[in-house]
């Protein structure tokens, strides 16, 4: 079946770091991938996506990278901030019905500090 | 982005007592919504998929008859966890989209915790 495996937590780092989480994936056929951000008492939101080989998403200074030949869609931002802290799921889906299911990874818990 | 609404975001309950949570879209219309559950340091795991006005479809190892889903109009779903157990315990979260190709929203999830 479907799975996602991600890179465990928690990350903590100091604010301008470099962030890197991983991001594995098995599939059938072939999924989209997304990053979702859940800050604390929030519900998840999108923070990237990548629906075919080789795209790049990007959003808030965040990208990542579809590598089919890896089966990677590793996160990375060049400088974090404070206000980044949260926890990150990596996810993929596939079309299911009349609407795309996800498969989510376990959610890696990053805290920057000042 | 669009709104998805779940209440309560937190609830405690005794052993035997049955639990409502609601997931209420309030911008659009949610043709399709999922209910997860998460573990501590776990995954979100997808129980069951309801489509509006037609019966949800449970994931291998969910038991139907434990976890009613009622998804009875295009704004709004329900998650009832009946004679509850400590074992049930967990965090609950909805999710709700308006077609195959349109994006997942979220709630805010629901701790539930049976004593």
């Amino acid at each position: 079946g479907d799975s996602v495996t991600q890179m465990e937590g928690p990350v903590t780092l100091s604010e301008e770091a470099f962030l890197t989480i991983n991001c594995t994936y098995t599939a059938t056929g072939y999924p989209s991938l997304f990053w979702y951000v859940q800050y604390p008492g929030e519900g998840l939101q999108l923070l990237l996506k990548a629906t075919k080989a080789d795209d790049k998403g990007s959003n808030k200074g965040f990208e990542a990278t579809y590598r089919k030949e890896t089966t990677s869609f590793h996160l990375e931002k060049g400088s974090v901030q404070v206000s980044d802290s949260a926890v990150y799921f990596c996810a993929l889906s596939v079309p299911r019905g009349s609407a795309r299911q996800l498969t989510f990874g376990s959610g890696t818990q990053l805290t920057v500090l000042p | 982005g669009a709104v998805v609404s779940q209440h309560p975001s937190r609830v405690i309950c005794k052993s035997g007592t049955s639990v409502k949570i609601e997931c209420r879209s309030l911008d659009f219309q949610a043709t399709t919504m999922f209910w997860y559950r998460q573990f501590p340091k776990q995954s979100l795991m997808l129980m069951a998929t309801s489509n509006e006005g037609s019966k949800a479809t449970y994931e291998q190892g969910v038991e139907k008859d434990k976890f009613l889903i009622n998804h009875a109009s295009l704004t709004l779903s329900t998650l009832t966890v009946t004679s509850a157990h400590p074992e049930d315990s967990s965090f609950y979260i909805c999710s709700a989209t308006g077609g195959l190709n349109t994006e997942a929203f979220f709630g805010q999830g629901t701790r539930l915790t049976v004593v």
